[in-house]
């Protein structure tokens, strides 16, 4: 079965980092890109950020380009997405992707506030 | 990055027929085409359709895709309880390098 599975939201105060995680099972992970997706409260999706295979490209929606980092260890099937300077406005459930959006993980809920 | 351009909301009789749209342009949905997800209160998104009208093992034959030039069409057929969710549309932007998501319609089954 394919699955993708995060960890590591919480309650964080504003100004402050977090890591998240997201573990990958069911599939070739070290041949497909990947995906972090959030979704604020009552809101919409937003694409956060997007990793290819190898880590060769790497791309960053505007809103959080200089704050958050993305990498991957394929011999572990991980995805990562560490967040700093968070702010209000990052509060939301984050969502792992796999490449196209084609499965998602559970989602890890990130809460900014002081 | 700009987004694609859905309506809000949807609502329709029980087994009618729903058809929501996505706008975008020839950066994204225009040649990358659309992937539809499905969302229920509560839960994480779930894939409907890929690159357009590539439909996943297990998504119901009442749901169909299409796309017309920039837009993209997703359309329920004999609507039932458990369709009421958020629909997004979706798709890579080659310009932006970035995937760029409709605001969502919601769909009301009456």
């Amino acid at each position: 079965e394919v699955q993708l599975v995060e960890s590591g939201g919480g309650l964080v105060k504003p100004g402050g980092s977090l890591r998240l995680s997201c573990v990958a099972s069911g599939f070739t992970f070290s041949s497909s890109n990947m995906n972090w997706v959030r979704q604020a409260p009552g809101r919409g999706l937003e694409w956060v950020s997007s990793i290819s295979s190898s880590s060769a490209y790497i791309y960053y929606a505007d809103s959080v380009k200089g704050r958050f980092t993305v990498s991957r260890d394929n011999a572990k099937n991980s995805l990562f997405l560490q967040i700093n300077s968070l702010r209000a406005e990052d509060t939301a459930v984050y969502y792992c992707a796999r490449e196209g959006l084609i499965v998602w993980g559970q989602g890890s809920l990130v809460t900014v506030s002081s | 990055q700009a987004g694609l351009t859905q309506p809000p909301s949807v609502s329709k009789d029980l087994r009618q027929t729903a058809t929501l749209t996505c706008t975008g342009n020839s950066d994204n949905v225009g040649t990358q085409g659309a992937t539809w997800l499905q969302q229920h209160q509560g839960h994480p998104p779930k894939l409907l359709f890929y690159r357009n009208n590539n439909r996943p093992s297990g998504i119901s034959d009442r749901f169909s895709a299409s796309r017309s030039g920039n837009t993209a069409s997703l359309t329920i057929t004999g609507l039932q309880p458990e369709d009421e969710a958020d629909y997004y549309c979706s798709a890579w932007d080659s310009s932006l390098s970035a995937w760029v998501f409709g605001g969502g319609t919601k769909v009301t089954v009456l």
